[in-house]
C-alpha cells in the first residue's frame, strides 16, 4: 500500500525556518517525482514545489521561490522541504503528493495526510 | 486569484446531474491534460478524474470529465449525498512551469 507520511510542521515566528519531511513506503520511491501541495485554513489547494526522481528537475511556485528548497534522499525514501523566511501567508497544511505519468500525461495519484505549519508571532 | 477559474459553489438534489466548469488558457488547459480531485470534509484530496476523462478504479461511472479548448468540465450524474465536498481541477502550465489549481467548487446536495 502506498503511504506518504509528512512530519515537521509546527508553530514558527515570521522570518523563521522549518524543515518538513515526507516518509514514503509501499512503492519504489526513486522511480517517482514527488510534490508539495499546501492548503491554507479554509482555502483551496496550491502547488508549492516538485522534484523529479533523481532531482534533475526541480520547480517552485513563484510564491515560494527563493525561500523554499525541495530535496530528496532516495536511499531513505524521504522527501524534504526546507522553508526559510516564513511569512504569515505560508500558514497551511502541507501535503506530500506522488506524481505519476502515462504517455507523458501526468497526475497526482497519492496524497499524504498533511502536516500543519503555522506562522505567527 | 487562481489561474484556473471554477465556480465557488454548485448544488443539486439527489439523482440530479451537476456540472462543474474549469476555465484556463492556452498555456495550461489548452495544451495539457486536466485532472480533478474530490476533497471530503476533513480529509486529503482524492483523485477523481485523470488525463481529462479517465476514472481511477473505484470511482463510479456517475463521474465523467471532458475538455474543449481552454475549458474543462466535471459532470456528476445521479447525485448522491456522499458527493458533498470540494472539487478541484488542476493542470500543468507551460508558461509558469508549474501546476495550477482551480479555486475549488463546493458541492452541496440539497
Amino acid at each position: 500500500e502506498v503511504q506518504l507520511v509528512e512530519s515537521g510542521g509546527g508553530l514558527v515566528k515570521p522570518g523563521g525556518s522549518l524543515r518538513l519531511s515526507c516518509a514514503a513506503s509501499g512503492f519504489t520511491f526513486s522511480s517517482y517525482s514527488i510534490n508539495w501541495v499546501r492548503q491554507a485554513p479554509g482555502k483551496g489547494l496550491e502547488w508549492v514545489s516538485s522534484i523529479s526522481s533523481y532531482s534533475a528537475y526541480i520547480y517552485y511556485a513563484d510564491s515560494v521561490k527563493g525561500r523554499f528548497t525541495i530535496s530528496r534522499d532516495n536511499a531513505k525514501d524521504s522527501l524534504y522541504l526546507q522553508m526559510n523566511s516564513l511569512r504569515a501567508e505560508d500558514t497551511a497544511l502541507y501535503y506530500c503528493v506522488r506524481l505519476v505519468g502515462v504517455d507523458q500525461k501526468y497526475y497526482f495519484d497519492h496524497w499524504g495526510q498533511g502536516t500543519l505549519v503555522t506562522v505567527s508571532s | 486569484q487562481s489561474v484556473l477559474t471554477q465556480p465557488p459553489s454548485a448544488s443539486g438534489t439527489p439523482g440530479q446531474r451537476v456540472t462543474i466548469s474549469c476555465s484556463g488558457s492556452s498555456s495550461n488547459i489548452g495544451s495539457n491534460v486536466v485532472n480533478w480531485y474530490q476533497q471530503l470534509p476533513g480529509t486529503a484530496p482524492k483523485l477523481l478524474m485523470y488525463t481529462t476523462d479517465q476514472r481511477p478504479s473505484g470511482v463510479p461511472d456517475r463521474f465523467s470529465g471532458s475538455k474543449s479548448g481552454t475549458s474543462a468540465s466535471l459532470a456528476i450524474s445521479g447525485l448522491q449525498s456522499e458527493d458533498e465536498g470540494d472539487y478541484y481541477c488542476v493542470s500543468w502550465d507551460d508558461s509558469l512551469n508549474g501546476w495550477v489549481f482551480g479555486g475549488g467548487t463546493k458541492l452541496a446536495v440539497l
